[in-house]
């Protein structure tokens, strides 16, 4: 199936800094990318969808401002957290899309991010 | 928004014993899918059942929609300890994206 990869896999910051996250599909271009935040032991809650050359999308509630999302390529979203606090702090997982692979999404691995 | 709600919240059995897990769901949905998570990791995916399908089967999984209830269920199978887990069901909606319910957190008992 295909591999859709993160990095870095776990970060800490400090409160202020920016963050960035970044979401790469391997072996398929992806038609458009999500982007969800988990807290511990909830579910999903997507922020956002991405595609490729054009501004992303964001759920309500989601401060655009806050978490800038670029979608450079096919392969390649990524996900800045700008001057992050504590409440930043949680585990953010992408996914990918394409119109080639029918319905199915395929979720990265996630990124830990911890804002001291 | 979260469409999904699902039940039990928390789920522990025997090895070998079968796990029933359910998913309801508020409005049309497109498919819906089933995905498992492993504690601090990405999420699997396990199964998609689209709309117009009433059962698949995948290996020890069974996954049933009845979608003049809203409702879907999984069903794992002589359950091994490989599968204690989270399991997120998550209604596919026409834009391709996906709401997910609450999960339910399996433990298998060696």
């Amino acid at each position: 199936g295909a591999v859709v990869s993160q990095h870095p896999s776990r970060v800490i910051c400090k409160s202020g800094t920016s963050v960035k996250i970044e979401c790469r599909s391997l072996d398929f271009q992806a038609t458009t990318m999500f982007w969800y935040r988990q807290f511990p032991k909830k579910s999903l809650m997507l922020m956002a969808t991405s595609n490729e050359g054009s501004k992303a999308t964001y759920e309500q509630g989601v401060e655009k401002d806050k978490f800038l999302i670029n979608h450079a390529s096919l392969t390649l979203s990524t996900l800045t957290v700008t001057s992050a606090h504590p409440e930043d702090s949680s585990f953010y997982i992408c996914s990918a899309y394409s119109t080639s692979y029918s319905y199915e999404q395929y979720f990265g691995p996630g990124t830990r991010l911890t804002v001291t | 928004s979260q469409q999904g709600e699902e039940d039990p919240q928390a789920l522990s059995i025997q090895e070998g014993e079968n796990a029933t897990m359910n998913c309801s769901y508020k409005t049309s949905i497109n498919n819906l899918q089933w995905y498992r998570q492993n504690s601090g990791r990405g999420l699997v995916h396990l199964i998609l059942i689209r709309s117009n399908e009433r059962e698949k089967h995948s290996g020890r999984l069974r996954v049933t929609l009845d979608t003049s209830k809203k409702s879907s269920s999984l069903l794992i199978t002589a359950s091994r300890a490989a599968d204690t887990a989270s399991y997120f069901c998550a209604t596919g909606l026409r834009d391709y994206k996906l709401s997910f319910g609450a999960g339910t957190t399996v433990t298998v008992r060696a």
